[in-house]
């Protein structure tokens, strides 16, 4: 099983709608990262957070590191929202991060 | 800033040829990485380093080797390549780990294929 389980693994919705994308994680963690992935490859970081709530434009993300759970929203969605965002879990003083295979999303105009 | 440079973005390679994949950043930062994502997989990190001269193995470092002479290079040297070596790569790097609002910064990526 892996550390870091993303879900749903893939979402596809229409131009307007609310986004949630849900992180889990099994293992004590300090901070963690989110990550947007467009098609061609290149890797975006969205927000890095070890508590509570960050928001830019958009795009919110929380965490509650007790129930060890994050998750990524996205506001008024849009189809260049569209892309896959990852989640990376921080352990330990090494910075070794430990990422969720990542979720689809597709928005539709 | 130019931020991390990682080059060549794509590549093929024989079975059993070397090559080398060159990763720079201008942003003075300790911490460097690279990963390799393969299909349906999260990233793996195959080796990092901490600062100029200290390197570290990853969760995937065989095949692989890596040095850190100056904070800017972090070169990623694959040896006798194999298929199972075929993956795209990101180097990534990163100021200072753990802190809030410390953002990972990617390069591009390389899709190597090895055939």
């Amino acid at each position: 099983k892996n550390e870091v389980e993303q879900s749903p693994q893939n979402l596809t919705a229409q131009e307007g709608e609310f986004i949630t994308i849900n992180c889990s994680y099994s293992v004590g963690i300090s901070a963690l990262h989110w990550l947007q992935q467009h098609p061609g490859g290149g890797i975006v970081s969205l927000f890095m957070l070890s508590s509570g709530k960050k928001k830019h434009g958009r795009l919110i993300a929380t965490i509650n590191i007790q129930e060890k759970h994050s998750s990524l929203h996205i506001t008024a969605s849009h189809p260049r929202d569209s892309a896959v965002y990852i989640c990376a879990a921080l352990r330990g003083s090494n910075y070794k991060l430990t990422f969720g295979k990542g979720t689809l999303l597709t928005v539709n105009p | 800033n130019a931020g991390v440079t990682q080059t060549p973005k794509f590549r093929i390679l024989k079975i059993g040829q070397s090559m080398t994949l060159q990763c720079t950043q201008d942003m003075n930062h300790n911490y460097m990485y690279w990963y390799r994502q393969d299909p349906g997989m999260g990233l793996k990190l195959i080796y990092y380093s901490v600062g100029a001269g200290i390197t570290d193995k990853g969760e995937v470092p065989n095949g692989y080797n890596v040095s850190r002479s100056t904070t800017e290079d972090f070169p990623l040297r694959l040896e006798l390549a194999a298929p199972s070596q075929t993956s795209v790569y990101f180097c990534a790097s990163s100021p200072t780990p753990g802190r809030t609002n410390e953002k990972l910064f990617f390069g591009s990526g390389t899709q190597l294929s090895v055939l």
